[in-house]
Parts: structure tokens; C-alpha cells; sequence
């Protein structure tokens, strides 16, 4: 069974860093693009980015680029997102899904649970 | 990159009627890369179609996709109870990825 089990909710405060995770199992992890989708509160979907975990390979929307990190641990099959100083207006839902297919021009089809990040002093 | 513009943003209708959800691309897209997905509050997304209007896994034949260019439809025939949620149509290329603003669907 595919699963991504995302890290539980955080409450930072700004100017704080944070790394979040996404633990896939019941797939090959290196085989499949893994992307990350933002939802401010009461908002819509956004697209963060994606990563190839077998090389690595991250690709950024605007929007996002310069702002967070992607990355993967192919040793424990896990993928991250991470920010190094958190805005108020970092504060959402992000969730990790994975791509379909092994193909980067293809939908998200299993996605995580959801991690909410709460900034706030 | 690609602006993804829903409409209507509120839909009310009746269990067992017909909703029909449009979509419309700011530049022509590949009806292969144009997906759409159902979210329910509290929930992550879930693939409904993809390719335009290819079924994703276990999606009711009552939810169908067409369109092409510019314009795309959902539609979902005969409204059930767990249908009224957000709907999202969502462009993916290697390059570009971008969702609608969101249909809201609920219940008249």
C-alpha cells in the first residue's frame, strides 16, 4: 500500500527555521517525482516544487524559488521541505504527493495527510 | 506560466442533478496534462481525472472530463451527497505547474 506519512504540526515563531517530512512507503522512492503543495488558511491549492529522489533532481515555481528547500534521504526514504527563517505568512497546510507514473509531467495521485505550520510571535 | 481561471467560484445545486465545473487556461494546454482533483474540508486532495479525461483509480464513471485548448469541463451526472466538496483543475507540465483558484459545490 502507498503511503506518505507527513510530520506532525509545528508552531514556530518568525525568524525561526523549520524542516518538515514526508516518510513514503510501499513504492520505490527513487523511482517517483515527489512534490510539495502549499493551502493558506480558508485558500486554495499552490505549487511549491518537486524533487526526483534517485538524483535529486528539484525543479521550483516562482513563486517558491529562493524561499524554501526541497530535498530527499534515499536511505530512509523520506522527503523534506524546509525553510531557513519563517514568515507569519508561511502559515498553512503543506503537503507532500507523489507523482504519478515516474514522470514529471504527470498528476499528483497518493498524497500525505497534510502538516500545519503555524508562525506567530 | 499557465493561469488556471475557474468559474463558477459557487455552485448550488440538489442531490441528483448535474453540476458542470469549467476550467479555462490562459494559453492553449495539452489536454494530456490537465487534471482535476476533489477536496473535502479537512482532507488532502484526491485525484478525480487526469489527461483531461482519463478516470484516475476507483473515480465513479459519474465524474467525466473533456475539453481541450483553452477550455475544460468536469462534470458530475446524478450529484451525490459526498460529491459536494471544492474542486480544483490543476495544469502539470515538466516545467510548469498550476491550479485553478477552486469551485466550490454545495449543497442548494
Amino acid at each position: 500500500e502507498v503511503q506518505l506519512v507527513q510530520s506532525g504540526a509545528e508552531v514556530k515563531k518568525p525568524g525561526e527555521s523549520l524542516k518538515i517530512s514526508c516518510k513514503i512507503s510501499g513504492y520505490s522512492f527513487t523511482s517517483y517525482w515527489i512534490g510539495w503543495v502549499r493551502q493558506m488558511p480558508g485558500k486554495g491549492l499552490e505549487w511549491m516544487g518537486i524533487i526526483y529522489p534517485g538524483d535529486s533532481d528539484t525543479r521550483y515555481s516562482p513563486s517558491f524559488q529562493g524561499q524554501v528547500t526541497i530535498s530527499a534521504d534515499k536511505s530512509i526514504s523520506t522527503a523534506y521541505l524546509q525553510w531557513s527563517s519563517l514568515k507569519a505568512s508561511d502559515t498553512a497546510i503543506y503537503y507532500c504527493a507523489r507523482l504519478h507514473g515516474g514522470y514529471s509531467s504527470t498528476p499528483a495521485d497518493y498524497w500525505g495527510q497534510g502538516t500545519l505550520v503555524t508562525v506567530s510571535s | 506560466e499557465i493561469v488556471l481561471t475557474q468559474s463558477p467560484g459557487t455552485l448550488s445545486l440538489s442531490p441528483g442533478e448535474r453540476a458542470t465545473l469549467s476550467c479555462r487556461a490562459s494559453q492553449s494546454v495539452s489536454s494530456s496534462y490537465l487534471a482535476w482533483y476533489q477536496q473535502k474540508p479537512g482532507q488532502a486532495p484526491r485525484l478525480l481525472i487526469y489527461g483531461a479525461s482519463s478516470w484516475a483509480t476507483d473515480i465513479p464513471d459519474r465524474f467525466s472530463g473533456s475539453g481541450s485548448g483553452t477550455d475544460f469541463t468536469l462534470t458530475i451526472s446524478g450529484l451525490e451527497p459526498e460529491d459536494f466538496a471544492v474542486y480544483y483543475c490543476h495544469h502539470y507540465g515538466s516545467t510548469s505547474y498550476t491550479f485553478g483558484q477552486g469551485t466550490k459545490l454545495e449543497i442548494k
